[in-house]
């Protein structure tokens, strides 16, 4: 049974770069899910940021691609999430998902870690 | 404004049978048998209900179908309960550049 557990400042400031860890247990990051990440703002809808598989190039989402860096980490089972030049309409829950996928494909999102409020503001 | 358009609420008393649409375009739902569907409670990260158009993971209840017609899919959910009060999210695979799309969220009130 996958599960992951996002961490991360709960505050931003304006300009600055976001940066969260999603921890893998129970299974390996290296055995065939895209891991990633999507958002949402208090009271929104869902936008998925982007997913990576640990030895191929990352998906990112088109409006965020520019600012997004999704990298896993094989050795200690996790993977992160680097937003730069954030502002407050990147204020949102992240969450960390895992999906299985390949070959451009993303399925669907069958394992959800339980999120994180990430606020920007100075 | 999201990229799959869903109604912004749908209500139904314990028993009844809803559906909730989702609509998209030739790019996403219309080409991919990739549609999904979430459940979300309040303050509660969200849980996936159907896959790849109509298939359910392992737990989730049977009430729960999904269905796809052209460029719309739709969940139905059956004998409805009160715990099925909810947000439900769709999503679709959008192919090699877009990626993944989601709709706005249907907000289900259990009467």
């Amino acid at each position: 049974q996958v599960q992951l557990q996002e961490s991360g400042p709960g505050l931003v400031k304006p300009s600055e770069t976001l940066s969260l860890t999603c921890v893998v247990s129970g299974y390996s990051i290296s055995s065939g899910y895209f891991w990633g990440w999507i958002r949402q703002p208090p009271g929104k809808g869902l936008e998925w940021i982007g997913s990576s598989y640990h030895s191929a190039s990352p998906y990112y989402n088109p409006s965020l691609r520019s600012r997004v860096t999704i990298s896993v980490d094989t050795s200690k089972n996790q993977f992160s999430l680097n937003l730069r030049s954030v502002s407050a309409a990147d204020t949102a829950f992240y969450y960390c998902v895992a999906s299985p996928g390949g070959g451009g494909y993303l399925y669907y999102f069958d394992y959800w870690g339980q999120g994180t409020l990430v606020s920007v503001s100075s | 404004q999201s990229a799959l358009t869903q109604p912004a609420s749908v209500s139904g008393s314990p028993g009844q049978s809803i559906t909730i649409s989702c609509t998209g375009t030739s790019s996403d739902v219309g080409t991919y048998d990739l549609v999904s569907w979430y459940q979300q409670h309040p303050g509660k990260a969200p849980k996936l209900m159907i896959y790849e158009v109509s298939k359910w993971p392992s737990g989730v209840s049977n009430r729960f179908s999904g269905s796809k017609s052209g460029n719309t899919a739709s969940l139905t959910i059956s004998g409805l309960q009160a715990e099925d009060e909810a947000d439900y999210y769709c999503c679709s695979y959008a192919g090699y550049s877009t990626f993944v799309v989601f709709g706005g969220g249907t907000k289900l009130t259990v009467l």
